[in-house]
């Protein structure tokens, strides 16, 4: 059974440059959530996507934009990069409506240079 | 506003000893707590779920336990090793969209 995937691992981008992370859910989960994670730092939560709606957003300015697919899957967009975007962002699954857990991926590296 | 705090940042034991994580939240209206481990630079896996009308859950050497009116759950290891040695995370699921916060984590070091 595979669990969240999260492509690509490593990315190196230039300051004002866009990108986009990859997300595909745990089978079975249908709500994809995405977080920041600073160096030393618990993750930080960016927005949570259900039914290809944006359903909840934390503290995080409107350069941080997302979109789910019809299969769930899920991409996170950063635009105008900042030096202060570096972190680790994980992507994590989970079933609407339920109390189970969260399922996390390994992560994306992005590094703004 | 749910916040979650985590005692103490830092932990360095030698091998073998049983040790306590802490973790607190300040919403006690929670869905559930889950623990992670986190390795340096990599994602999380999630070590045990202790849902809201549950007590205590256990795997292996692993034990946490929730106090709800109190906004406290632990994480107990038992006879630690040096594989232990990672980044424990707790986080709280609460609110209308089931959102999962994150403490700061604790960072333990068990040395051999």
């Amino acid at each position: 059974d595979a669990g969240v995937t999260q492509s690509p691992t490593h990315l190196i981008k230039t300051r004002g440059q866009q990108v986009t992370l990859r997300c595909s859910p745990k089978s079975g989960h249908d709500t994809v959530s995405w977080y920041q994670q600073a160096l030393g730092q618990g993750p930080q939560f960016i927005f949570q996507y259900y039914e290809e709606e944006e359903r909840q957003r934390g503290n995080f300015p409107d350069r941080f934009s997302g979109h789910q697919y019809p299969n769930y899957s899920s991409e996170l967009n950063v635009n105008a990069l900042l030096l202060g975007d570096s972190a680790l962002y994980l992507c994590a699954s989970s079933k609407r409506g339920t109390n189970y857990g969260y399922t996390f991926g390994s992560g994306t590296r992005l590094t703004v240079v | 506003k749910q916040e979650v705090t985590q005692i103490p940042a830092a932990l360095s034991v030698p091998e073998g000893e049983n040790l306590v994580l802490n973790c607190s939240f300040t919403d006690s209206a929670i869905y559930n707590l889950q623990w992670f481990r986190q390795d340096p630079g990599k994602g999380l896996t999630s070590l045990l779920l202790i849902q809201s009308s549950q007590r205590e859950q256990t795997s292996g050497r692993l034990n946490a336990s929730l106090d709800k009116s109190s906004g406290r759950s632990t994480l107990y290891i038992a006879a630690s090793q040096p594989g232990d040695s990672a980044t424990y995370l707790c986080a709280a699921l609460s609110g209308s969209a089931r959102q999962l916060t994150f403490g700061s984590g604790t960072q333990l070091t068990v040395l051999p």
